[in-house]
């Protein structure tokens, strides 16, 4: 079973506009969570992170929120650039060193 | 430029047949994984090793095997290759707060 669910496989949004991509987890000892980008080719890049004891963190574009009585997080993106077109993947820890990853999400930006 | 190195980036196997995967790290980094990415399955963990001479599995481990006999390289190996492990493999290691450096990847068929 996932512990770590990205729901929307894809995701369109226009240039200029917001982007914003989910994520939920079940396990309730995930105390850190990251989100990484990656393009077709590439390995996975690190984008930003968020501790459990904290509800949002945000670095220039992107922001994210997380929601600890729902098990839930997101991502946002204001505004979009088609350059951030790429596959997001949401990963969780549970203090230890090993990530658990979602399935990921496709974002095009359209120009 | 520091990071991940992978190699090869694509190979073509025939059932049966062995081969290995070769990652390496110029960072130091203690904790190196292998991840396989597969459509809708996001990035599952193989296994991974907390230091030189340390191997342990991961949540997808049957059919692989691994060893760290220097803390720079981490190698996984299938010993008879079968259709389902057709799927881009990802090397990574432990970047501390920024999560994992991962390499850019491995793309494996097996017919």
């Amino acid at each position: 079973d996932q512990q770590v669910k990205q729901n929307s496989p894809s995701l369109s949004v226009q240039e200029g506009r917001i982007s914003i991509l989910n994520c939920d987890y079940t396990n309730s000892m995930f105390d850190y969570f990251l989100w990484y980008k990656k393009y077709p080719a590439e390995g996975p890049t690190f984008l930003i992170s968020i501790s459990s004891i904290k509800d949002k963190n945000e670095d220039g574009r992107f922001t994210v929120f997380l929601n600890k009585s729902a098990k839930h997080l997101s991502l946002h993106i204001v505004p979009s650039q088609p350059g951030d077109s790429a596959v997001y993947f949401c990963a969780a820890s549970d203090g230890g060193n090993k990530l658990v990853f979602g399935a990921g999400t496709i974002l095009r930006v359209k120009s | 430029n520091a990071g991940v190195t992978q190699t090869p980036k694509f190979r073509v196997l025939k059932t049966g047949q062995s081969m290995t995967l070769l990652c390496a790290q110029d960072m130091n980094h203690e904790y190196m994984y292998w991840y396989r990415q597969d459509p809708g399955m996001g990035l599952r963990l193989i296994h991974y090793s907390v230091g030189e001479g340390t191997t342990a599995k991961g949540e997808v481990p049957d059919g692989y095997n691994v060893s760290r006999l220097k803390k720079q390289n981490f190698l996984l190996g299938l010993e008879s290759a079968a259709p389902s492990q057709t799927s881009v493999y990802f090397c990574a290691s432990e970047g501390g707060k920024y999560g994992y450096t991962f390499g850019s990847g491995t793309r494996l068929t097996v017919v």
